[in-house]
């Protein structure tokens, strides 16, 4: 099977830089990637990783060792509208993509 | 402009009733997939279509059913099988199974009462 590990809830200072960690455990990995939902909305995609290093896009970056089964979302300088929910999913290619249960970051003044 | 709708945003059900959500996408994708997402909780898949006139369950199947007779449209009915229905329901469509990027709907927020 598929499982994927997050932190529930983050909390982060307004203009501050936040990581937010994934674990997983799958079978047949094509890659990982990151969505964000706020509440009561749609989620949206925000990055992919298929091979190891760091992907920048903007203020957000995300990262992916395969090797150790584990990648990171990198928020910078924080802004309120931040606050929302990041969820990590798996791409294996033989199966949907596989979301872990989110985490919830709060972005403070 | 392209996208994926769903319909109705909120929907109220009597206990015993089926329902159906709407899901439709003019983005020309192969697959399209439901999720359901209760509070504080990540998406489950439900089921998922590769192709027209196929597809399979997800981890959570029992108590809905779905068709796809059009590329376009992935109907998901949740019948009174299903013990706790109550529940934010996604649709999400990419280019096909193996794609990167998933594209959702606004969701469809069903209630039992």
């Amino acid at each position: 099977g598929q499982s994927l590990e997050q932190p529930s809830e983050v909390t982060a200072v307004e203009g501050a830089i936040v990581q937010i960690n994934c674990t997983y455990q799958t079978s047949g990995f094509y890659g990982l990637s990151w969505y964000q939902q706020h509440d009561g909305g749609a989620p949206t995609f925000l990055s992919y990783n298929a091979l190891d290093g760091l992907e920048e896009t903007g203020r957000f970056s995300s990262f992916l060792s395969r090797s150790d089964s584990y990648g990171y979302l990198l928020l910078q300088e924080l802004q309120m509208k931040d606050s929302a929910s990041y969820f990590c999913a798996v791409n294996s290619g033989n199966t949907p993509l596989v979301f872990g249960k989110g985490t919830r970051l709060s972005v403070i003044a | 402009d392209g996208g994926i709708t769903q319909s109705p945003k909120y929907l109220f059900r009597k206990e015993g009733q089926n329902v159906t959500l709407s899901c439709e996408q003019n983005l020309n994708h192969d697959a399209m997939y439901w999720y359901r997402q209760d509070p504080g909780q990540g998406l489950r898949l439900i089921y998922y279509s590769q192709i027209v006139n196929d597809f399979q369950k997800g981890d959570i199947a029992e108590g809905y059913s779905v068709s796809r007779e059009k590329k376009e449209s992935f109907p998901l009915t949740v019948t009174s099988a299903q013990k706790n229905p109550t529940a934010f329901y996604l649709c999400a469509s990419s280019t096909n199974k193996e794609a990167t990027e998933a594209f959702f709907g606004q969701g469809t927020r069903l209630t039992v009462v």
